[in-house]
């Protein structure tokens, strides 16, 4: 395993385009976390997903943005009618579950969406 | 959940000790984590430290804890370049142990 995975990596689209963004969780961890971080700031919590419930959203979080994880593996987000203050790094990762002890995140790369 | 503080910006000469301190609010936590993010990447878990001991060593990092005054610091011996980068220490938020980032701590490591 070669830890989370996110593709793309840069994705630039005009504004109003609906974007998706794809993240590859380690396979034996059932926890999954989308973050948005913007410049000069740290992550921000999006949602994340047990399997493939998806158990808490931020309040932050418009309409326009949506999450999946059909099968509890891989999992999408999706931003429809992209503005401008969409653009920022969208980071995913992945945790075992707190029951199984020690847990800590794996991070991906993260997308980073510009919207012109 | 409480954002966590830290001060924005360290600058170190390269090969002196690094400290960078961070003050949360949730003692909730059974575990305490420091990520390193490098330009451009996505966060790497440093090290952790177990709620119920106050000191942990691994290599060139030392990570204390004072539980009683919710302080947290990450002490980077022999401080190199390739260390340049923003150090986040995270707090659960709430019951599903989601963490919350601050905006990080930025170490600057100079010639």
């Amino acid at each position: 395993d070669t830890g989370v995975s996110q593709d793309p990596r840069h994705k630039i689209t005009k504004r109003g385009q609906n974007v998706t963004f794809r993240c590859d969780p380690i396979s034996e961890h059932n926890r999954l976390y989308w973050y948005r971080q913007t410049l000069g700031q740290g992550p921000e919590f999006l949602t994340y997903f047990q399997n493939e419930a998806q158990l808490e959203k931020s309040r932050l979080l418009s309409d326009r943005f949506s999450a999946e994880r059909p099968k509890g593996s891989f999992s999408t987000l999706e931003i429809q009618r992209t503005e401008q203050g969409d653009s920022a790094m969208y980071l995913c990762a992945s945790s075992p579950s707190t029951s199984q002890g020690h847990y800590g995140y794996t991070f991906g790369s993260g997308t980073r969406l510009t919207v012109v | 959940g409480e954002d966590v503080e830290q001060s924005l910006f360290l600058s170190v000469r390269e090969g002196d000790s690094s400290v960078i301190n961070c003050t949360y609010t949730d003692s909730s936590s059974t575990y305490l984590y420091w990520y390193k993010q490098e330009p451009g990447a996505g966060l790497q878990l440093l090290t952790y430290i177990f709620s119920n001991m106050d000191m942990k060593q691994d290599q060139r990092l030392t990570v204390l804890l004072n539980k009683k005054d919710k302080h947290l610091s990450l002490r980077i011996a022999d401080t190199q370049t390739g260390d340049s980068a923003i150090y986040f220490c995270p707090e659960p938020s709430g019951g599903s142990y989601i963490p919350t980032f601050g905006r990080g701590t930025s170490l600057i490591v100079h010639p």
